[in-house]
């Protein structure tokens, strides 16, 4: 079955510092997989989506993820975090060859000045 | 537009009660879903409804009961809650794609669920 694993619970860098959230993927074949972000009390947004097309992929907010096969990971970085960006990041992957979305367990990143 | 409303946003409800979520999208969407997040926790897929059909129900207790009155609608109604179902209940709702895993799925804002 297709999963994802993010490292690294609680991440702090400082504002205008790189932001790397490491998500690993674990699939027999390339799969689809998403960036959520989710702001305290709020519903989750989506960020970003690797759907093959391209191995690099361009989100919203300056976020951006790469598709790495040899790695089989999909980390998140963003060049200079902002104090905007604090916020627990979602990984997450279909599973069961449907419509099920099987989320990571979470990286709570905050930004200090 | 992406977006998915929910009501309400907050609701405090007795174990004996029975009350309602309510979820509404305007994109056209055919697919809709309910998660349930417990704090600090990734959100865990309770029900899909595909083109107004139950299509995956994640093994949840009867006392949550999904409702799909039409495509832009989604219902969750509660009865005889226990405190642990606590949590924030999102809705989200995608294409409905034949393929399942590249139907981007877009998020309400949550109802946070008190029960006592």
């Amino acid at each position: 079955a297709q999963s994802v694993t993010q490292l690294g619970s609680h991440v702090s860098v400082s504002e205008g510092a790189l932001v790397l959230l490491r998500c690993n993927y674990s699939s027999s074949v390339p799969p689809y997989l998403f960036w959520y972000v989710q702001y305290p009390n709020q519903g989750l947004q989506l960020l970003l989506k690797y759907t093959s097309a391209a191995t690099l992929v361009k989100g919203i907010n300056g976020f951006e993820a790469e598709f790495k096969k040899s790695e089989t990971s999909f980390h998140l970085t963003k060049p200079s975090a902002h104090m905007s960006d604090a916020a627990e990041y979602f990984c997450a992957v279909f599973t069961g060859g449907g419509n099920k979305l099987t989320f990571g367990t979470g990286t709570q990143l905050k930004v200090e000045l | 537009d992406t977006e998915v409303t929910q009501t309400p946003k907050h609701l405090v409800m007795g174990m004996t009660n029975k009350k309602s979520l309510k979820c509404e999208q305007h994109m056209g969407h055919r697919a809709m879903y309910w998660y349930k997040q417990k704090a600090k926790k990734p959100p865990e897929l309770m029900f899909v409804y595909s083109y107004e059909k139950l299509s995956i129900n994640e093994s949840v207790p009867s006392r949550f009961s999904p409702e799909c009155p039409n495509s832009s609608l989604l219902n969750l109604h509660l009865h005889a809650l226990q405190p642990e179902d606590s949590a924030l209940y999102l809705c989200a709702s995608s294409q409905g794609l034949r393929r399942g895993d590249t139907d981007t799925q877009y998020f309400g804002p949550g109802t946070r669920l008190t029960v006592l």
